[in-house]
């Protein structure tokens, strides 16, 4: 059964850090990876998606890393804003589904 | 121009009641989803249907159960409401068929409170 797991549940930064968000997951044959964003009383919106054959995707001040081998994922934050503070959810998909983990909770103080 | 909506936004009801979430996409796509977010803020699909055939039913109570009039509209009708059922139910929409999905598109979400 797959499991993914993120770490830390919660991070608070002040502005202009730059962070790390890991993601975990316990089966390696995933179709792709995916980071989304969800704010608070909103919808997810997908950030960043790794296909299984990719090691990396970026997309403005955001890096996603793929290490299927290890079962690991990180989503860099470069130059953090009070704006991206928001719950960032990693999820794999197999089988047609997205196995999400419980989102790492992030604040980012001015 | 919204492209993944639900109705209602907000739902409080009664223990016992039966009620239902509407979801309709725009986008065209032919695979939906339903997901629970409970109160720890968990997400867990529920079901899945494509081109109006339901092809994913996770381990979801047989009170839950989700309509495809067409392939644009995925409701979720809930009988006999528990206070467990109290969560955020998203709907979402894929433009790739089942197995191989991609992006999903996510709608805004409905808050469920069973008092």
């Amino acid at each position: 059964k797959q499991e993914v797991t993120q770490i830390p549940a919660a991070l608070s930064v002040p502005e202009g850090e730059n962070l790390v968000l890991n993601c975990s997951f316990t089966d390696s044959a995933i179709y792709n990876l995916q980071w989304f964003r969800q704010d608070p009383g909103k919808g997810l919106t997908s950030l960043l998606l790794i296909q299984s054959s990719q090691r990396e995707q970026t997309s403005g001040r955001l890096n996603a890393s793929l290490d299927k081998s290890s079962g690991r994922s990180t989503l860099y934050i470069a130059a953090s804003q009070p704006g991206d503070s928001a719950t960032y959810l990693c999820a794999v998909t197999r089988g047609g589904k997205l196995i999400f983990g419980q989102g790492t909770e992030l604040s980012v103080k001015p | 121009d919204t492209a993944v909506s639900q109705t209602p936004k907000y739902l409080v009801t009664q223990m016992g009641n039966d009620k239902s979430i509407k979801c309709e996409q725009n986008l065209g796509h032919d695979t939906m989803y339903w997901y629970k977010q409970d109160s720890k803020k968990f997400l867990k699909i529920m079901f899945s249907y494509n081109n109006k055939e339901l092809i994913i039913n996770e381990t979801v109570p047989n009170r839950f159960s989700p309509k495809s009039p067409d392939k644009a509209h995925l409701n979720l009708h809930i009988n006999s409401l528990e206070l467990g059922d109290s969560a955020v139910y998203f709907c979402a929409s894929s433009p790739e068929t089942y197995p191989n999905t991609d992006t999903q598109y996510f709608g805004p979400g409905t808050r469920l409170t069973v008092l």
